[in-house]
């Protein structure tokens, strides 16, 4: 059974910073482009960033460029988002994403003082 | 950058009755890169359809979907009560950030 596990999220000040991380089971995950898409609350979906199978290829939203850092590790199954400079519009729940066909359940990333 | 409109926003219906929800993109998708997703509260999004018209492993056959270029339709032939939801339309055909997602639309009991 495919499995994607986020962990991570919490309570952070703005300004502040935050390491998501996503575990992956159930698939060759080193095969896989991975995605970050996040859900504020009460509004729709909207896509983070994008890395391929191998990690050579990265994109990012504009509104995270240069602060989030995407990033993995195909021997230990894991995905990553590094979030920097945290900023309250970044409260969401951020799921980790094979899309379009398996998605994780979610981590909450609340950005409040 | 596509940009994907669902209408209508929201959508009342009575169980049993049909739902027709569009998608409109604002250039010519792939089909092969069209994915709809049904989201309940406090859930992730589950995926319906993908290559615009083919069902995912374990979706109920109620479900279908259609179309190509710019205008996508999502389908419910019945409405089951577990189908009152969000629904949102995908394009994940171009490179980033062409991963877009259109806004949803509500599907909720009359």
């Amino acid at each position: 059974e495919v499995q994607l596990v986020e962990s991570g999220g919490g309570l952070v000040q703005p300004g502040g910073s935050l390491r998501l991380s996503c575990a992956a089971s159930g698939f060759t995950f080193s095969s896989y482009e991975m995605n970050w898409v996040r859900q504020a609350p009460g509004k729709g979906l909207e896509w983070v960033s994008y890395i391929s199978s191998s990690g050579s290829t990265i994109y990012y939203a504009d509104s995270v460029k240069g602060r989030f850092t995407i990033s993995r590790d195909n021997a230990k199954n894991s995905l990553y988002l590094q979030m920097n400079s945290l900023r309250a519009e970044d409260t969401a729940v951020y799921y980790c994403a094979s899309i379009p066909t398996h998605w994780g359940q979610g981590t909450l990333v609340t950005v409040s003082s | 950058e596509i940009v994907l409109t669902q209408s209508p926003g929201t959508l009342s219906l009575s169980p049993g009755e049909r739902a027709t929800l569009s998608c409109r993109a604002s250039q010519s998708v792939s089909s092969s890169y069209l994915a709809w997703y049904q989201q309940k509260p406090g859930q992730a999004p589950r995926l319906l359809i993908y290559g615009a018209s083919s069902r995912a492993t374990g979706i109920p056959d109620r479900f279908s979907g259609s179309g190509s270029g710019t205008d996508f339709t999502l389908t419910i032939s019945r409405l089951e009560p577990e189908d009152f939801a969000v629904y949102y339309c995908q394009q994940y055909g171009s490179s980033p950030p062409g991963l877009t997602f259109g806004g949803g639309t509500k599907v909720e009991i009359k």
